[in-house]
């Protein structure tokens, strides 16, 4: 009975490909988010989106395209893809805004080669 | 603009020891602090927050508006203490939340 749940969990890819991310959340929740988390374990939002429309977009380059087709999902998609975005997304959501508890998605560790 | 520094990456204590986490933000209003947690193959969980003023796990954190900080505490160590803990702030009706670099908790038996 997962909360949050993304797929891919790995996900290894070439250059110059496009590939998608998906996040499920069966909690109810309002708010959504996507987050990078880099090699040095850094983690960054790229993404906030309340009750489908988007809140935040934090410098991502637009080759990253979310999508949310209703309030319980959030697809991350990724087009011509570099081997810089080789790192691990995770998936969030939250009852409303930043102030209240986020609850994240196991997530999906994407290399690309 | 919003920023949480933990700096120390890595950090190392005996079972049975005190441990402490160092966490310093700089948010220009009333911040809401967090402490998330990040078990070895678990998903990142919410470990405790400024506003509830509660112990888990043993851990403590005191909101410090003077100094800025946000330390994570606990008086004695245990083995599954070990995570990755991480800072984070989101600012008064914010809609995300900003996390520091991480803080990387080693227990020894």
């Amino acid at each position: 009975d997962t909360a949050v749940s993304q797929t891919p969990k790995y996900l290894v890819t070439q250059m110059g490909n496009d590939k998608s991310i998906k996040c499920e959340q069966n909690l109810g929740h309002d708010t959504m988010y996507w987050y990078k988390q880099d090699s040095k374990k850094f983690l960054k939002i790229m993404f906030s989106y309340n009750n489908k429309e988007l809140i935040i977009n934090e410098t991502v380059p637009n080759r990253f395209s979310p999508k949310s087709p209703d309030k319980a999902h959030l697809n991350l998609h990724i087009n011509s893809l570099e081997l810089g975005d080789s790192a691990v997304y995770f998936c969030a959501s939250s009852l409303g805004d930043g102030a209240y508890e986020q609850y994240f998605g196991p997530g999906t560790r994407l290399t690309v080669t | 603009a919003q920023r949480v520094t933990q700096p120390e990456k890595l950090l190392s204590v005996f079972k049975g020891a005190p441990v402490e986490l160092k966490c310093n933000y700089s948010y220009s209003g009333s911040p809401e602090l967090f402490w998330y947690v990040q078990y070895s193959r678990q998903r990142l969980q919410l470990l405790l927050r400024h506003i509830s003023r509660e112990s888990i796990k043993g851990f403590t954190a005191d909101l410090n508006k003077g100094e800025t900080s946000f330390h994570l505490k606990k008086p004695f160590a245990q083995e599954e203490d070990s995570a990755m803990y991480y800072c984070a702030l989101s600012g008064t009706g914010a809609n995300n939340l900003f996390f520091g670099t991480g803080t990387r908790l080693t227990v020894i038996p």
